[in-house]
């Protein structure tokens, strides 16, 4: 069964500085989708940015951007000149490959608190 | 378009009723899941539906069901309500069978209570 574990509960960073927030994760698969949302205070789950297994390029949407490491499992977050609307819980997702399902399983969450 | 929809936003309940929950997806996706979500267990899967058929379920008890309609609409049912089932029920669609982004879109979920 697959695995995803967030291991900072809670993180800080100050407006404009960065911050990367971490994640693994445990498949057999080789081919997998890995997903990181934001969660505000307002609870509408959305999508930050999403990674291909199969691309080595890592995925950039702007400000945020992922360091993905397939052989060690490990697939981070690096937000930039952080903003206070950054403040959310971000969850880390993964998604199997193809269209049989598209069940999420989550990792427990970091909280990320923006400092003014 | 509409985003995904559900409704009710907030319920409360007394332990041994039963619920019913509203998801409209956004317009044209197939595919619906349900997860809920407590600050105990985090997010966990419910059930998926994909036109018309469930085609994946977490590790719920029966208590849990669920169905979608033709239009796609889904609904979610507890019954004999507990006071662990008190949670935010999160729905999110996808445009499965449309393109291969397999992004799913989540709703703003509905709050249950359960005193």
């Amino acid at each position: 069964a697959q695995t995803v574990t967030q291991s900072q509960p809670e993180m800080s960073v100050q407006e404009a500085e960065t911050v990367t927030l971490s994640c693994t994760y445990d498949t057999s698969e080789s081919d997998y989708y890995l997903f990181w949302y934001k969660q505000p205070p307002s609870r509408q789950m959305i999508l930050v940015i999403r990674q291909e297994a199969y691309k080595q390029q890592n995925a950039t949407e702007n400000r945020f951007s992922v360091n993905f490491q397939k052989a060690a499992k490990s697939f981070s977050l690096k937000i930039s000149d952080s903003q206070l609307g950054d403040a959310a819980m971000y969850f880390c997702a993964y998604r199997r490959w193809g269209g049989a399902t598209n069940k999420l399983i989550f990792g427990t969450g970091t909280l990320l608190a923006v400092q003014p | 378009k509409a985003g995904v929809t559900q409704t009710p936003r907030y319920l409360i309940k007394t332990r041994g009723q039963q619920v019913t929950l509203s998801c409209s997806p956004i317009s044209g996706h197939r595919s619906v899941s349900w997860y809920q979500q407590t600050p105990g267990q985090g997010l966990q899967f419910l059930f998926e539906y994909f036109s018309e058929t469930q085609r994946n379920k977490g590790n719920f008890p029966g208590r849990f069901s669920g169905r979608q309609f033709s239009n796609s609409r889904s609904e979610m049912n507890v019954s004999t309500l507990e006071l662990g089932d008190s949670a935010l029920y999160l729905c999110a669609s996808s445009p499965q069978g449309q393109g291969i982004s397999h992004e799913q879109f989540f709703g703003p979920g509905t709050r249950l209570t359960v005193l």
